[in-house]
């Protein structure tokens, strides 16, 4: 594909409601991140997936927050029970291995605002 | 602990003129240190990374284990420099990057 594409783009939420955003890699990108990015910070990594398999999620802030990539390609981020403090834009990042040589891309972002 | 620190949140400087974004980390390792770029409505993106000691765009950067910086410099800015730029350090493991929290360079007219 053209790039990491994510949606939705914007999202704005009610506090309590659940929200799930989606993340489509470079076809091919066997690695796959989450970061969180909130306002005037950098992104902070929340976690990792090596195909369909999940082999770092210590960023992940609580239990509210769950990912998955079941098929090894799109991957989903789902934030249960939103809170104010979730608001952020969160990034998603392919790179077509592991290992440092490999050049990670970053989708646009999904900007998640809780009202 | 990981950690980057950019102690500038906004640089301006003028067309023409030299400009440095500091960058400091601490880690216990080896770090591998990058330098990301994001322009106005742009995706993050990756300037460019100490282990392959290259200028992109007459930008360079060189690690220095003593003090434990990877400062950004570029000898003439140009205005489409401006942008958001972020110092990352990448665990010796694999790219989760520790990011900084970013400095903000205006280059003016």
């Amino acid at each position: 594909g053209a790039g990491v594409s994510q949606s939705p783009r914007y999202k704005v939420a009610k506090r309590g409601q659940d929200v799930a955003l989606r993340c489509d890699p470079i076809s091919g990108h066997v690695s796959l991140f989450w970061y969180q990015q909130a306002l005037g910070q950098g992104p902070e990594f929340l976690t990792y997936f090596q195909n369909e398999a999940q082999l770092d999620k210590s960023g992940l802030p609580s239990d509210r927050f769950f990912a998955e990539r079941p098929e090894g390609s799109v991957s989903t981020l789902k934030i249960q029970r939103t809170q104010q403090e979730d608001s952020a834009v969160y990034l998603c990042a392919s790179s077509l291995s592991r290992g440092s040589g490999n050049t990670i891309y970053f989708g646009e972002g999904s900007w998640l605002t809780v009202v | 602990a990981q950690r980057v620190t950019q102690p500038e949140k906004l640089l301006s400087v003028f067309k023409g003129a030299p400009v440095e974004l500091k960058c400091n980390y601490s880690y216990s390792g080896s770090p591998e240190l990058f330098w990301y770029v994001q322009y106005s409505r742009q995706r993050l993106q990756l300037l460019l990374r100490h282990i392959s000691r290259e200028s992109i765009k007459g930008f360079t950067a060189d690690l220095n284990k003593g003090e434990t910086s990877f400062h950004l410099k570029k000898p003439f800015a140009q205005e489409e420099d401006s942008a958001m730029y972020y110092c990352a350090l990448s665990r010796s493991y694999g790219q989760n990057f520790v990011f900084g929290p970013g400095t903000r360079l205006s280059v003016l007219p």
